[in-house]
């Protein structure tokens, strides 16, 4: 199993540009989630799936968009990249089995806006 | 609005001894709470989850505590080794529309000393 996996691991955007993360896992997950962590904030939530078909906002939606068509997929879409969202971000996955509702976490992708 | 405390000031400690993070949080009832470590570039990887209703929880040299009374939970690492050295977040958590949504801590950042 590669488990999560995102790319790019580094992106330089211009501000006003747009972009999709991606993210993609392979444990048959239900559950995927979008965060991002800046230094002193911690990991925020930004937008997560249930499911194919079902997404809901997080802590921090705005700028973002985000899709589930398929149990593996689920990317996030910055539609104009503003300097406000230079940030590291993580997609993590987790199942509706597990007794310990773990998440899984991607290696991240540190996107910088100029 | 909801708050986690973890101490900002990294934790430095002599191989051998035993490693202690303070997780406190307000204005939250979780049903669950987690310890993730983080090391640097990588996204976070799940420890211990302990429940709303169990006092404290062990894996390995890991203990965790949990009381929901004072609102806090501490992460001890007993017999701490260099390989510890890492960032150790604290993670609540509580079903939210079919979803585990978690609120995560800022980290603890833990520097074993040989």
């Amino acid at each position: 199993n590669a488990g999560v996996t995102q790319t790019p691991k580094f992106q330089v955007l211009k501000t006003g540009q747009s972009m999709t993360l991606q993210c993609a896992q392979d444990m048959n997950h239900e559950y995927m989630s979008w965060y991002r962590q800046d230094p002193g904030m911690g990991l925020r939530l930004i937008h997560y799936s249930v499911g194919a078909g079902i997404t809901d906002q997080g802590e921090v939606p705005n700028g973002y968009n985000v899709s589930r068509s398929t149990t593996e997929d689920f990317p996030l879409r910055l539609l104009s990249a503003a300097p406000s969202q230079t940030s590291v971000y993580f997609c993590a996955s987790s199942g509706s089995r597990d007794v310990n509702y773990e998440q899984y976490f991607g290696p991240g992708t540190r996107l910088t806006v100029t | 609005s909801q708050k986690i405390e973890q101490n900002s000031e990294a934790l430095n400690i002599q191989e051998g001894k035993t490693a202690t993070l303070t997780c406190n949080y307000t204005n939250y009832s979780p049903a669950y709470l987690q310890w993730y470590r983080q090391d640097p570039g990588r996204g976070p990887v799940f420890l211990l989850l302990i429940r709303e209703n169990e006092k404290e929880k062990r894996k390995e040299r890991l203990k965790v505590t949990f009381d929901t009374t004072l609102k806090q939970s501490l992460f001890h690492i007993t017999a701490s080794q260099p390989a510890d050295s890492a960032t150790y977040l604290c993670a609540l958590g509580r079903e939210y529309y079919g979803n585990n949504r978690l609120a995560f801590g800022k980290g603890n950042q833990v520097v074993v000393i040989p």
